[in-house]
């Protein structure tokens, strides 16, 4: 079983649809939970981050964590052509001590095309 | 605030040399992870510096080093490049002012080709 998991994808929406991006962990150790935005050709972006069970909005953006079923999940709400992009999942235990130093586990992405 | 910087963005090595990436962290930011990312694996943790001191490391071989420097800065090094060490290498700087959090914030990476 992978550490992170993310759906498969690609996922295509409508432009002004909401996107729904999923992702399980296994280790239930895992406290914080980022997602970044990668475009093609560049480098990972910060999107949104979520450490409490429940919702989180930022935006046009809604994270949800629920650590009981280990699921963690992005809404995009109005989706844009230019929101399109590999959107990837991301979790640390953050256990001071620990082997979790600077480390982030990162889901193979999620691959989003919105088109107009 | 400038973000993070690498260099050099891009490198061509043939196999069996070795290569030196460097990473400049956000002013203030103490703590570097190095990140390998190809397109079977994704991206993969290689290790984490903090006040020059490597505390974390992923599963990769010793052919791949760090070190971090008084001002931050790290670099890290691949020795005996193998055809299989293709890939988008990226650091991230993180604050840790808070540790719980660990927001790392991602430099634009060094696209390196090994023929």
């Amino acid at each position: 079983q992978k550490e992170v998991e993310q759906n498969s994808g690609p996922l295509s929406v409508p432009e002004g649809a909401i996107a729904s991006l999923n992702c399980t962990y296994s280790d239930r150790g895992s406290q914080s939970f980022f997602w970044y935005r990668q475009y093609s050709g560049k480098s990972p972006e910060l999107i949104m981050f979520i450490y409490s069970n429940g919702d989180k909005e930022d935006g046009r953006f809604t994270a949800q964590l629920n650590k009981a079923s280990q699921y963690v999940s992005l809404l995009i709400r109005d989706s844009q052509p230019s929101d399109s992009a590999t959107y990837l999942c991301a979790v640390n235990r953050n256990i001071a001590g620990g082997t979790s130093y600077g480390k982030l586990t990162f889901g193979q992405g999620t691959i989003l095309t919105v088109h107009p | 605030k400038a973000g993070v910087t690498q260099t050099p963005r891009y490198l061509i090595k043939t196999r069996g040399q070795q290569v030196t990436l460097s990473c400049s962290p956000i002013s203030g930011h103490r703590s570097v992870s190095w990140y390998q990312q190809t397109p079977g694996q994704g991206l993969q943790f290689l290790f984490e510096y903090f006040s020059e001191t490597q505390r974390n490391k992923g599963n990769f071989p010793g052919r791949f080093s760090g070190r971090q420097f008084s001002n931050s800065r790290s670099e890290m090094n691949v020795s005996t490049l193998e055809l299989g060490d293709s890939a988008l290498y990226l650091c991230a700087s993180s604050s840790i002012l808070d540790p719980f959090y660990n927001e790392q914030f991602f430099g634009p990476g060094t696209r390196l080709t090994v023929l």
